[in-house]
């Protein structure tokens, strides 16, 4: 199974983009990336996946190099709102179903 | 549309005494998991299924843990006897997609367990 590694914390002022790294040198080439982020007292929250291409919703953008052995998730104008905690996770193929290994994630602080 | 419910929200119990929580999904979701979140970890996957059979429950320690789905709806976790350790944020998600396919999981806002 694919791990993936992320720094523990990161700050961005508010207003810019915030780029929030993941390495996941060990991916597989059917394995998904998967981004969630929790707020202080919630359950996490989906973001994006992405599997090769670039993708980009409402909340965010995903990056995915062209060796798919790391990934940008880029917040384009952060809010105070945006303070969590940012989950990398890639896909994990167990007992034919779906399942989700979370790390330790990126603490994201974004400040006034 | 309503979103994934938990209760308690939170729980205080002595260890060696029982306890259980209550999950209900969102309308329609044929997969529901249970997760354990320890204070500054990241949501460990104790026990998924899909409609009302057991898809994975590798991770469930199954000496004092219990969990069922009847009817494909609602589900519980028990804990008997709790432990210290078992004091965590346990989490339910649920997901529209069948197991096998990516997913997005909608997660409840969890229940507090402290074991005194």
């Amino acid at each position: 199974d694919a791990k993936t590694t992320q720094p523990t914390s990161m700050d961005c002022a508010e207003g810019r983009a915030a780029n929030l790294p993941c390495n996941h040198s060990t991916i597989s080439g059917n394995e998904y990336v998967y981004w969630y982020r929790q707020i202080h007292s919630q359950g996490p929250q989906y973001i994006i996946h992405g599997l090769k291409n670039n993708e980009t919703n409402e909340m965010a953008s995903l990056i995915i190099t062209e060796d798919r052995k790391s990934s940008t998730l880029i917040l384009p104008h952060a809010t105070l709102r945006d303070t969590a905690v940012y989950y990398c996770i890639v896909r994990v193929r167990g007992q034919g179903a779906q399942k989700l290994v979370f790390g330790q994630g990126t603490r994201l602080t974004i400040n006034p | 549309e309503a979103g994934v419910a938990q209760s308690p929200r939170y729980k205080i119990i002595e260890k060696r005494q029982s306890v259980a929580f209550w999950c209900n999904p969102i309308s329609g979701h044929a997969t529901l998991y249970w997760y354990q979140q320890i204070l500054g970890q990241g949501p460990k996957l104790l026990i998924q299924f899909q409609n009302n059979g057991v898809v994975d429950d590798s991770q469930l320690p199954k000496d004092r843990f219990s969990a069922e789905r009847l009817k494909g709806v609602d589900s519980t976790l028990k804990i008997q006897p709790a432990k210290l350790e078992d004091s965590a944020v346990y989490l339910c998600a649920s997901s529209p997609r069948l197991a096998g396919e990516p997913n997005e999981q909608f997660f409840g806002p969890g229940t507090r367990l402290t074991v005194l």
